[in-house]
């Protein structure tokens, strides 16, 4: 798989459901961000998560690290039909002076009422 | 709370024409970047950009494309010749910080048509 590959590719869920998202990279990293893109929109900052870190919280949401598989998820608490959207996870693996994030291709999820 | 802006929000140009996208990052932050996502695509890196000059680009980032930031608040991303696979949502965004602890802020983006 490429660097940054979500699973699944979409999601559908009900209000209320939870939704849990799944992102896969390759490369060691120095931090891994999640993303959130409304339809033809720009991209939200959702949270951030460093290498040497496990799980963080952010209100609804939970991310958590497994740099040992190369993996994180993104977890959705309570889901809201607002919570529609695309959701992006971006790996930064550079080793210069800026950062260079590298975009997984997303999931869709979509919450009905 | 303090945001990115894009300008203008949708572009329409010639094939061959110069385009500029125009950016406002943050106004503490240090570190700026663009990005682009073709229409049903990944985002993909472009450029990033700290003390005035250039510190990675991508291959896409080629002779046709530089960056500028004329003065204390604007970044601009201009492409010379535009050609048809330049159409794209160009996005700007900044970071306080380089590396290591960096959340990246995006601004809205420029829908960029190459006609």
């Amino acid at each position: 798989s490429q660097q940054g590959e979500e699973d699944p590719q979409a999601l559908s869920i009900q209000e209320g459901e939870n939704a849990t998202m799944n992102c896969s990279y390759k490369t060691s990293i120095n931090n891994l961000q999640w993303y959130r893109q409304n339809s033809g929109r720009g991209l939200v900052h959702l949270i951030l998560i460093r290498s040497n870190e496990r799980e963080k919280h952010s209100g609804r949401l939970r991310v958590t690290l497994d740099t040992s598989k190369k993996s994180s998820s993104l977890l959705i608490t309570a889901s809201r039909a607002a919570d529609t959207a695309s959701y992006f996870c971006a790996t930064d693996a550079n080793t210069g002076t800026a950062s260079k994030l590298t975009f997984g291709t997303g999931t869709r999820l979509q919450v009905t009422l | 709370e303090p945001e990115v802006t894009q300008t203008p929000s949708h572009q329409v140009t010639q094939m061959g024409q110069e385009v500029i996208l125009r950016c406002v990052p943050i106004s503490n932050h240090l570190y700026f970047y663009w990005y682009r996502q073709i229409l049903g695509q990944k985002v993909e890196f472009l450029v990033s950009f700290y003390n005035n000059e250039i510190s990675e680009k991508s291959e896409i980032f080629d002779d046709q494309f530089s960056v500028e930031r004329p003065d204390g608040s604007n970044f601009t991303l201009k492409i010379r010749s535009t050609k048809l696979e330049d159409s794209a949502m160009y996005f700007c965004a900044s970071s306080e910080e380089g590396i290591t602890y960096n959340e990246q802020f995006f601004g809205p983006g420029t829908r960029l048509t190459v006609l």
